[in-house]
């Protein structure tokens, strides 16, 4: 059974036009992370969210933000997607921050801007 | 500050042979320590992690690693590699209260 979900999978969007991408989890983990991976390259880190407290990654922009509206939901917008935005977006969560535990990932959500 | 290196951006492999993915990593404390496998168009799955309870990790799918204090090392290792073994591999620290570091990543072609 899927425990973190993303949907879409594929996302096309148009060059400047706002695009929200949601992930959602039954695993109930406090933290929620969000990851840009650009081809062949390692994830990066945009943000977190650590139960309610955001935590955005110093070199995130600002046209990346993030929503989580409860335990078990979490967005992504990208207020004005540029052709550079092109990626895939992974979701993940862990039960708590750091430590020992592990993190749980989406199969993540390709993003095309055209 | 935290961070991972992995030497070998591409390994290849014969099937049957010795799989060797090097990772060597940069902290202050103790870290923790993960190696994930990212088959395309797919998210990240966790392979193994080190919590300090032994320094010999085993796996899914037969992997293991070992940490090297000595050597700031946690390579990742599969006495004979499988067709199905290919597919990109990443290592992963967290020091506790931040959250996970990649590393840049080995890409592992198996050679029939």
């Amino acid at each position: 059974d899927a425990m973190v979900i993303q949907n879409p999978r594929y996302q096309v969007t148009q060059f400047g036009k706002p695009v929200t991408l949601s992930c959602s989890q039954t695993l109930n983990h406090n933290v929620m992370y969000w990851y840009q991976q650009k081809s062949s390259q390692a994830p990066k880190l945009l943000f977190h969210y650590y139960d309610k407290d955001f935590n955005n990654e110093a070199d995130t922009p600002d046209n990346f933000q993030s929503r989580r509206p409860n335990t078990s939901f979490c967005f992504l917008d990208i207020r004005s997607p540029g052709l550079g935005d092109a990626a895939m977006y992974l979701c993940a969560t862990s039960r708590d921050r750091g430590k020992d535990t592990e993190a749980f990932f989406g199969q993540g959500t390709r993003l095309t801007v055209v | 500050a935290q961070s991972v290196t992995q030497l070998g951006s591409h390994v290849s492999v014969s099937e049957g042979a010795l799989v060797l993915l090097r990772c060597n990593y940069s902290s202050s404390v103790p870290p923790y320590l993960f190696w994930y496998v990212q088959y395309p168009n797919q998210g990240l799955q966790l392979l193994l992690k080190y919590t300090s309870a032994a320094t010999l990790v085993k796996g899914i799918n037969g992997f293991e690693a070992e940490f090297k204090k000595s050597e700031t090392s946690f390579h990742l290792t599969k006495p004979s590699a499988h067709m199905s073994d290919a597919a990109e591999y990443f290592c992963a620290v967290s020091e506790p209260g931040n959250q996970f570091y990649f590393g840049t990543g080995t890409s592992l072609t198996v050679i029939p």
